[in-house]
């Protein structure tokens, strides 16, 4: 079974400063590894995903995450945060073996990021 | 281009009593899914057609719970009867054929309130 830990229910950062957003993993092969962002009224929203290749993903709205195989992390990073970036964040996994075609992720419950003034 | 869209955007119902959500994929894509989110929980995945045919519905939580998407255009999602803990939002999302790496298309969601 495959599994996403988010520890942190939100996370309260001044805008300027760098955001970091925790995601660690469990999964029985290799990961396909996502971010997605839930802004308030919408619906989530594809952010970001690791695939294969650099550890180091770019994604949109200046985000990125770095995968860390040996610490099963996939953290989201920006290195200066807006108040336009307060949303809900999930990561979320997919089995790399898992070959029936589709997209059947497994996702964590959410970090609730908030950038002040 | 239209996105996902959900309809009703909020019910909120009786236990005992049944509710039907919709949703409207994007144009095209012949993968649709229903995932759940309970309160503060994490997004749990219930089902995933292609076209007309249920792909997996490993994540079906009981017989309460009937979908379908006759004509694999738009699917249905009827909870009978409905129960306290069956409370939450219902997303649904859509992808293209041979897209199996991951970026969903989410509409925005119904959420289902049962009292």
């Amino acid at each position: 079974a495959q599994s996403v830990a988010q520890p942190e229910d939100q996370v309260n950062v001044a805008e300027g400063n760098p955001l970091t957003v925790k995601c660690t993993y469990s999964v029985s092969g290799n990961p396909y590894l996502f971010w997605y962002v839930q802004y308030p009224n919408r619906g989530l929203q594809f952010l970001l995903k690791y695939i294969t290749g650099d550890n180091l993903v770019k994604g949109s709205y200046g985000f990125e995450a770095e995968f860390n195989k040996s610490q099963t992390s996939f953290h989201l990073k920006k290195p200066s945060a807006l108040v336009s970036d307060s949303a809900l964040y999930f990561c979320a996994v997919r089995d790399r073996r898992f070959t029936g075609g589709g997209n059947k992720l497994t996702f964590g419950t959410g970090t609730q990021l908030k950038v002040e003034l | 281009e239209a996105g996902v869209t959900q309809f009703p955007s909020h019910s909120v119902i009786e236990k005992g009593q049944t509710v039907t959500l919709r949703c409207d994929p994007i144009s095209g894509h012949d993968n649709l899914y229903w995932y759940r989110r309970v309160m503060g929980k994490e997004i749990k995945f219930l089902l995933h057609f292609v076209k007309e045919s249920k792909q997996d519905e490993s994540g079906m939580p009981n017989n309460r719970f009937l979908a379908e998407r006759t004509g694999g255009t738009y699917s249905t999602l009827k909870v009978q009867p409905a129960e306290l803990e069956d409370s939450g939002v219902y997303f649904c999302a859509s992808s293209q054929e041979g897209t199996n790496t991951g970026e969903l298309f989410f509409g925005e969601g119904s959420r289902l309130t049962v009292l």
